[in-house]
């Protein structure tokens, strides 16, 4: 079935960067966006960017402009998400998910999420 | 980018309804019929619940239900049951490709 499959943990020092993975499979992937999605431990969920694996086009949010880079790589058909400047409150779920326009721009297919943790 | 206003807890009995609202402002909610809501299981990723205000995608229970009026969309739960408790969130489109999530509501089925 379409799935996203996501790196694993990550334990970083404050400062540092984190690249997670997501590859995708079972669809056409330069059809579909793909947007990164995060959860601080008991907290919400946060949009932080998104773009287009056919353009390689990408949005981000304010928040995260200028620390965050959102790449692609069609040949293995997987998304990356670099956060850089890592500070203790980046401690989250880092998730990648797709959204269809068949469905309104919705999230339909998620990854099963990155536990990034930033610790000194 | 504010996130859209959530209660941050509601509770129903079996068989009740419940209503979760949503608000935005008129550059997201009231500007774009792209609301959608996610419901959440502890450890687990979003489900996608309602898309494009009020269509449910294919398998999600009819008792699964959206709306929106003004800068304000809603989901209804009508026949609570023990396996609808969870955490709920909204999302909106803000401009043609930015997104902003609702801050999350903890439905508690007494």
């Amino acid at each position: 079935q379409v799935q996203l499959v996501q790196s694993g943990p990550e334990v970083k020092k404050p400062g540092a960067s984190v690249k997670v993975s997501c590859k995708a499979s079972r669809y056409r992937f330069i059809s579909y966006y793909m947007h990164w999605v995060r959860q601080a431990p008991g907290q919400g969920l946060e949009w932080m960017g998104i773009i287009h694996p056919g353009r390689g086009n990408t949005t981000s949010a304010q928040k995260f402009q200028g620390r965050v880079s959102m790449t692609r790589d069609t040949s293995t058909t997987t998304a990356y998400m670099e956060l850089s400047g890592l500070k203790s409150d980046d401690t989250a779920v880092y998730y990648c998910a797709r959204t269809s326009w068949a469905l309104g721009g919705a999230f339909d297919i998620w990854g099963q999420g990155t536990m990034v943790t930033v610790s000194s | 980018q504010s996130a859209l206003t959530q209660p941050a807890s509601v509770s129903g009995s079996p068989g009740q309804s419940i209503t979760i609202s949503c608000t935005g402002t008129s550059s997201d909610v009231g500007d774009y019929n792209y609301v959608s809501w996610y419901q959440q299981h502890p450890g687990k990723a979003p489900k996608l619940l309602i898309y494009d205000v009020i269509n449910r995608p294919s398998g999600v229970s009819t008792r699964f239900s959206g709306s929106k009026s003004g800068n304000t969309a809603s989901l209804t739960i009508s026949g609570l049951q023990a396996e609808d408790e969870a955490d709920y969130y909204c999302t909106s489109y803000s401009s043609s490709i930015t997104l902003v999530f609702g801050g999350g509501t903890k439905l508690t089925v007494l």
